[in-house]
């Protein structure tokens, strides 16, 4: 089955600082990948997701991810960042297995600080 | 758009209990799955249905039960609580057209229950 392994159960950045977080994939087929960001008490949104046409992905909020086979990893960035970014961070893979069903890592919470 | 649509919000449920989740979509998906999230856990799929009347066990399906009779519901079924089911249910929802496709799923905003 695929799997992602997301490294850093929690992220501290300044705001205005680099935000880098990271996602590494199992799969030895071309996967489907996703990030998706979850705010305190809400459910889970779309921050972007892979396709082959490109490997660095554009999302919401100034999010990208690049996604590197050689490295298997689809690591989220944002040049700044900023207070209402801080929220639970989720990379997820899916395939055929369980109708397209969604393997997510563990999450990374990011906190941002004044 | 309402999207994906779960009752209730909140719920308090003794052992041996039972109830039932409610999950509606409105943008005629017709992939939906149920997970239910657990701290420091991710996200674990409990069970899934990629049309009407057609549901498949996900990672964790001991204890609930699902069905599917309408494209729009995807109720989920706890029929003795137990406090190992304490967590974070989440519903959603996404279309497939046949070919492999990365469409994306939709989710509800949750319904957090525990089991006293």
């Amino acid at each position: 089955a695929q799997s992602v392994t997301q490294l850093g159960s929690h992220v501290s950045v300044s705001e205005g600082a680099l935000v880098l977080l990271r996602c590494n994939y199992s799969s030895s087929v071309p996967p489907y990948l996703f990030w998706y960001v979850q705010y305190p008490n809400q459910g889970l949104q779309l921050l972007l997701k892979y396709t082959s046409a490109a490997t660095l992905v554009k999302g919401i909020n100034g999010f990208e991810a690049e996604f590197k086979k050689s490295e298997t990893s689809f690591h989220l960035t944002k040049p700044s960042a900023h207070m209402s970014d801080a929220a639970e961070y989720f990379c997820a893979v899916s395939g055929k297995d369980s109708g397209y069903a969604l393997n997510f890592g563990k999450g990374t919470s990011l906190l941002v600080t004044p | 758009n309402a999207g994906v649509t779960q009752t209730p919000k909140f719920r308090i449920l003794k052992i041996g209990q039972s109830m039932t989740l409610q999950c509606a979509q409105d943008m005629n998906h017709n992939y939906m799955y149920w997970y239910r999230q657990d701290p420091g856990m991710g996200l674990k799929l409990i069970y899934y249905s990629v049309g009407a009347g057609i549901t498949d066990k996900g990672e964790v399906p001991n204890g609930y039960n699902v069905s599917r009779s309408t494209t729009e519901d995807f109720p989920l079924r706890l029929e003795l609580a137990a406090p190992s089911q304490t967590s974070v249910y989440f519903c959603a929802s996404s279309y497939y057209f046949g070919v492999d496709s990365n469409q994306p799923q939709h989710f509800g905003d949750g319904t957090r229950l525990s089991i006293l």
